[in-house]
């Protein structure tokens, strides 16, 4: 079974700033991972799919890269709105999630 | 519009069997590659795959928790219901139902319910 690690646990970024989150599948899942956003109280939301492809409606500033075993989810410069909780994704296996929280 | 809400007990006592009910609307098990899933998060901790029906009908299980899961649908009535035996504290949690879509390899959580939380406590 496929395990996705998460890293860094907390990351404490400002409003403008850019936000690096990592994924590291423990076998190869090719380009099929997804990204979730989860705020306090809601359900998660997906942002990325298929590492690259945003959903409807999420905004430019969110992008997807990596293939293989290795993604990135890069938030180019932060809203306020963007503080949250977010998951990677393959398959049943989610990751163990990366808190993004201000500085 | 894509709406999935889920449905049943807040509170289970332990060894109970926990039976919850998703409806869903804007979309129908009639279409090829539709699939509803289980997923649950414990308070304050990460979401856990529970189980996926499909629109052939076919079922698929955590594997840590098959034993006691169940997963069915009524295509006629847009419901998905997961009954899950032997409840425990441990599995006080969020349980969301989530709509998913296969096309070739691709399948990411697209449209989830509000989640609904059940506590097992007696």
């Amino acid at each position: 079974e496929i395990v996705l690690t998460q890293s860094p646990a907390t990351l404490s970024l400002s409003p403008g700033e850019r936000a690096t989150l990592s994924c590291r599948a423990s076998q190869s899942v090719s380009k099929y991972l997804a990204w979730y956003q989860q705020k306090p109280g809601q359900a998660p939301k997906v942002l990325i799919y298929d590492t690259i492809n945003r959903a409807t409606g999420i905004p430019v500033r969110f992008s997807g890269s990596g293939s293989g075993t290795d993604f990135t989810l890069t938030i180019s410069s932060l809203e306020p709105e963007d503080f949250a909780v977010y998951y990677c994704q393959h398959r049943s296996t989610f990751g163990q999630g990366t808190r993004l929280e201000i500085k | 519009q894509v709406t999935l809400r889920e449905s049943g007990p807040a509170l289970v006592k332990p060894t109970q069997t926990l039976t919850l009910t998703c409806t869903f609307s804007g979309f129908s098990f009639t279409t090829p590659g539709m699939c509803v899933s289980w997923i649950r998060q414990p308070p304050g901790k990460a979401l856990e795959w529970l189980a996926l029906i499909d629109w052939e009908d076919d079922k698929y299980y955590s594997t840590s928790l098959k034993t006691r899961l169940s997963i069915s649908k009524d295509t006629s009535k847009n419901q998905v219901v997961l009954t899950m035996t032997d409840m425990d504290s441990v599995d006080t949690a969020t349980y969301y139902c989530v709509r998913s879509q296969i096309t070739g390899s691709t399948e990411f959580f697209d449209h989830w319910g509000q989640g609904t939380l059940v506590t097992v406590s007696s």
